[in-house]
């Protein structure tokens, strides 16, 4: 069946170091990759996606990377700042459109 | 303007009642989702309507019957509301023409059952 894991349910970093969160997904089909963001009361926002056909896309302060050999994903977010403070979600797509979501990564920035 | 708007924000209710949630999208999407996130934080899917019709149906009870009146709009009535169906329900819209997208999503309606 289809199942998203990731690797860490907490991480906590300093202000200004670089944040990495992993994902593992299990479908070898699946063709598009999304990380979101969700804080305190508030719907998950999306962050930055990717497509199967790339490795590597950048945005502003975040990075996503997509190993398709090891179905991993990653996201690089520059330079941490408190306002990062979030659960953040990769989600992989799996039949009839639909998004599978993984557990989230609670990311904890201290000044 | 809000993109997913979802109301109401907060339901409490007896176990036995019968609520409804609404939701409204104002991106021209066509297709819309509900979302079921447990206390840990796990984003399940339950139904998703593409232009009014029903796509995907998850193992949900069928004290949960989800209408669509237009593309615009998914609604969420869910029949004897149980102590476990608290959570908070997330509605989402998306594009699927041309292949899955991102979805939007509302900021939640928190749901608790007492």
């Amino acid at each position: 069946g289809e199942s998203v894991g990731l690797h860490l349910p907490t991480l906590s970093v300093q202000e200004g170091d670089n944040s990495i969160i992993n994902c593992a997904y299990s479908n070898s089909a699946s063709d598009y990759f999304i990380w979101y963001k969700q804080e305190s009361g508030k719907g998950p926002q999306f962050i930055i996606d990717i497509r199967s056909n790339m490795d590597k896309r950048q945005g502003q302060r975040v990075t996503v990377l997509l190993n398709k050999t090891v179905k991993h994903l990653s996201l690089q977010i520059a330079a941490t700042q408190p306002g990062d403070s979030a659960v953040y979600f990769c989600a992989v797509s799996g039949g009839y459109n639909k998004l599978i979501f993984g557990a989230g990564t609670r990311l904890a920035v201290h000044p | 303007d809000t993109a997913v708007s979802q109301t109401p924000k907060y339901l409490v209710t007896q176990m036995g009642n019968d609520k409804s949630i609404k939701c409204e999208q104002n991106l021209g999407h066509d297709t819309m989702y509900w979302y079921k996130q447990d206390s840990k934080k796990f984003l399940k899917i339950m139904f998703s309507y593409n232009n009014k019709e029903l796509i995907i149906n998850e193992t949900v009870p069928n004290r949960f019957s989800p209408k669509s009146p237009d593309k615009a709009h998914l609604n969420l009535h869910i029949n004897s509301l149980e102590l476990g169906d608290s959570a908070v329900y997330f509605c989402a819209s998306s594009q699927i023409t041309g292949g899955v997208s991102g979805y939007t999503f509302g900021s939640g309606t928190r749901l608790t059952v007492v």
